[in-house]
């Protein structure tokens, strides 16, 4: 059963506008939180971070929300750029254990 | 050369050959891990080397046999793979087990 979910396969945003991506998880036992970028024929790229002592983290352009209740969290691209258009994974681990998990990805496409 | 290499990128490979894929990290970083990416599917996470000691090892089928002889280099060798085992191979390091990963731009194995 997957532990983090990332429901929208897709989503396409016009450049200058925001990009929202959502992931929600299962396990509360989570407390660390990624977002990762992946270029086609890349690996993918550390983004921003999160812990769950906090519930935003703002990076530049990127900020990600953290909503513990509701085991969900956010990425908020502002303003959007077509050097956006990538692949997105969300992943999340509990500390002291032995794995991270992975949502399947959010294809990004920011239209010029 | 800097951060996280992979050879091959592309591997074809017969039910019954021996094969084996390599990750070298120039990162200084003291863990190590090999995931599988299928189509449509999650990353999954196969195995973990921290300090070059094996600390993780997801259920993977005895087909798949890692190494890691220095904190540089990671092997993951393959044999009698069967068909389904067609995927991505990532590669990533990261400062210590669980920090921020650094990925591999991937071996493509197809397993004819």
């Amino acid at each position: 059963d997957q532990q983090v979910k990332q429901n929208s396969p897709s989503l396409s945003v016009q450049e200058g506008r925001i990009s929202i991506l959502n992931c929600d998880y299962t396990n509360s036992m989570f407390d660390y939180f990624l977002w990762y970028k992946k270029y086609p024929a890349e690996g993918p790229t550390f983004l921003i971070s999160i812990s769950s002592i906090k519930d935003k983290n703002e990076d530049g352009r990127f900020t990600v929300f953290l909503n513990k209740s509701a085991k969900h969290l956010s990425l908020h691209i502002v303003p959007s750029q077509p050097g956006d258009s990538a692949v997105y994974f969300c992943a999340a681990s509990e500390t002291g254990a032995n794995n991270l998990f992975f949502g399947t990805g959010t294809r990004l496409t920011v239209i010029p | 050369e800097t951060g996280v290499t992979q050879t091959p990128r592309h591997l074809v490979m017969g039910m019954t050959n021996k094969k084996s894929l390599k990750c070298e990290q120039h990162l200084g970083h003291n863990a190590m891990y090999w995931y599988k990416q299928s189509a449509k599917k999650p990353l999954e996470l196969m195995f973990v080397y921290n300090f070059k000691e094996q600390t993780e090892n997801n259920s993977v089928p005895s087909r798949f046999s890692p190494e890691c002889p220095n904190s540089s280099h990671l092997f993951l060798h393959l044999h009698t793979l069967q068909p389904e085992d067609s995927a991505l191979y990532l590669c990533a390091s990261s400062p210590d087990r669980w920090g921020e990963q650094y990925f591999g731009p991937g071996t493509r194995l197809t397993v004819t």
